[in-house]
């Protein structure tokens, strides 16, 4: 496709239990990068991409959070234990590289912990 | 620690009327500043991208400056018509992270 695709785009969950949120960037873009959305909060960062490496993790809430990107392209967010406050829209965006492309934004995966 | 703050929250004027949304931000040090707009249950459209050593870019109706030493941007919007209603956000590219502002919310009334 020629844009950000992100799956699932809803995903109910029970307290407790993984999540994995998937991202396909633009084909060709090396930075990837992964914010949340919450109600009353705004967006926040929580992991960047450049290629298959994370140069900075320091946005991942806690250790129940992790991220991998593999094959310089396809991206996971996995939520281990997930906690009510877990509940957001999870947003993906990819550029060509960092700083001197706009990001490009997937839709979204809305969370909801029960 | 950079903060980001947009004002007013929300605006709403009649169509056809220009208007300026603003964005403040507190640290000089940064990479550049982009103007995103979101749409309702939507993710978010690139709008205008500023780099550091630039002052204003345009794309059409919008015109977004940088006043990097002062800590401020602006977006111009002229010529409102009811498809600009969206929030409109602004985030400053700081060590690898968007820091966002909060958003002003826009209703243009036909």
């Amino acid at each position: 496709g020629a844009g950000v695709s992100q799956s699932p785009s809803n995903k109910v969950t029970e307290k407790g239990k993984d999540v994995e949120l998937r991202c396909d960037p633009i084909s060709g873009h090396t930075a990837l990068y992964w914010y949340r959305q919450s109600l009353g909060q705004g967006l926040e960062f929580l992991i960047y991409f450049q290629g298959n490496s994370a140069p900075d993790k320091s946005g991942l809430p806690s250790d129940r959070f992790s991220a991998e990107r593999t094959g310089g392209s396809v991206s996971t967010l996995t939520i281990q234990r997930t906690q009510q406050e877990d509940s957001a829209v999870y947003l993906c965006a990819s550029s060509p590289s960092r700083g001197y492309e706009p990001q490009h934004f997937g839709d979204g995966t809305r969370l909801s912990i029960l | 620690k950079q903060e980001v703050t947009q004002i007013p929250a929300a605006l709403s004027v009649p169509e056809g009327e220009n208007l300026v949304l603003n964005c403040s931000f507190t640290d000089s040090a940064i990479y550049n500043l982009q103007w995103f707009r979101q749409d309702p249950g939507k993710g978010l459209t690139s709008l205008l991208l500023i780099q550091s050593s630039q002052r204003e870019q345009t794309s059409g109706r919008l015109n977004a400056s940088l006043d990097k030493s002062s800590g401020r941007s602006t977006l111009y919007i002229a010529a409102s018509q009811p498809g600009d209603s969206a929030t409109y956000l602004c985030a400053v590219d700081s060590n690898y992270q968007l820091i966002w502002g909060a958003g002003t919310k826009l209703i243009i009334k036909p």
